[in-house]
């Protein structure tokens, strides 16, 4: 039973560009959370999708945006790179919105 | 707002010693608690997680956390650590909107 994927792993851009960060959900899970996780913090929730829709968010700016796909996929896209967002992005996957929450291991992104 | 402080920053520890690791949380309610641990590199584990019931939780590779309403804590213990388990440690309560929010994290170093 393959746990929550994530892809890529490492990511490397400049200021300005755009990112898509894309997660694939534990089997039977049908909501996907996103956090950043900055160096030497713990995660900050940035947004959670269930039924194709963005549920809940964290206190992050629009140019973080998200989508949510039939197959319960997900893409995490940031717009207008900074370097402060340079971070681990850290999906999780539950059985749903109420769930316990299973990370998969996460891509590291480098923006210069 | 519900939030979680992990006071150690860093610990060291013996093989073959006792662990603990402390996390307090600040919340109106029950608080649903977690642990979870990270290997260099890796994403988020769940060690284990606390909704109600008996306040002694049980988790994965040994660990075991007690909840402790007057002192609003969910330490974590482990009676002897083994080389592997030098890893950072997370502890995090769950919103009632379903997002977590995690503590800054201990950095467990085992010394042979």
């Amino acid at each position: 039973d393959a746990g929550v994927t994530q892809s890529p792993t490492h990511l490397i851009k400049t200021r300005g560009q755009q990112v898509t960060l894309r997660c694939s959900p534990k089997s039977g899970h049908d909501t996907v959370s996103w956090y950043q996780q900055a160096l030497g913090q713990g995660p900050q929730f940035i947004f959670q999708y269930y039924e194709e829709e963005e549920r809940q968010r964290g206190n992050f700016p629009d140019r973080f945006s998200g989508h949510q796909f039939p197959n319960y996929s997900s893409e995490l896209n940031v717009n207008a790179l900074l370097l402060g967002d340079s971070a681990l992005y850290l999906c999780a996957s539950s059985l749903n919105p109420r769930g316990t929450q299973y990370f998969g291991p996460g891509t590291r992104l480098l923006v210069l | 707002a519900q939030s979680v402080t992990q006071p150690d920053i860093h610990i060291t520890v013996s093989e073959g010693a006792s662990l603990e690791l402390r996390c307090n949380y600040s919340y109106g309610a029950t608080p649903y608690l977690f642990w979870y641990v990270q290997s260099p590199g890796q994403g988020l584990q769940l060690l284990l997680k606390y909704f109600s019931g008996d306040t002694l939780v049980q988790g994965i590779k040994g660990f075991e956390a007690e909840f402790k309403r007057s002192q609003s804590s969910f330490n974590l213990r482990k009676p002897s650590v083994h080389w592997s388990d030098a890893a950072e440690y997370f502890c995090a309560v769950e919103h009632t909107d379903y997002k977590l929010s995690f503590g800054a994290g201990t950095t467990v170093t085992v010394r042979a």
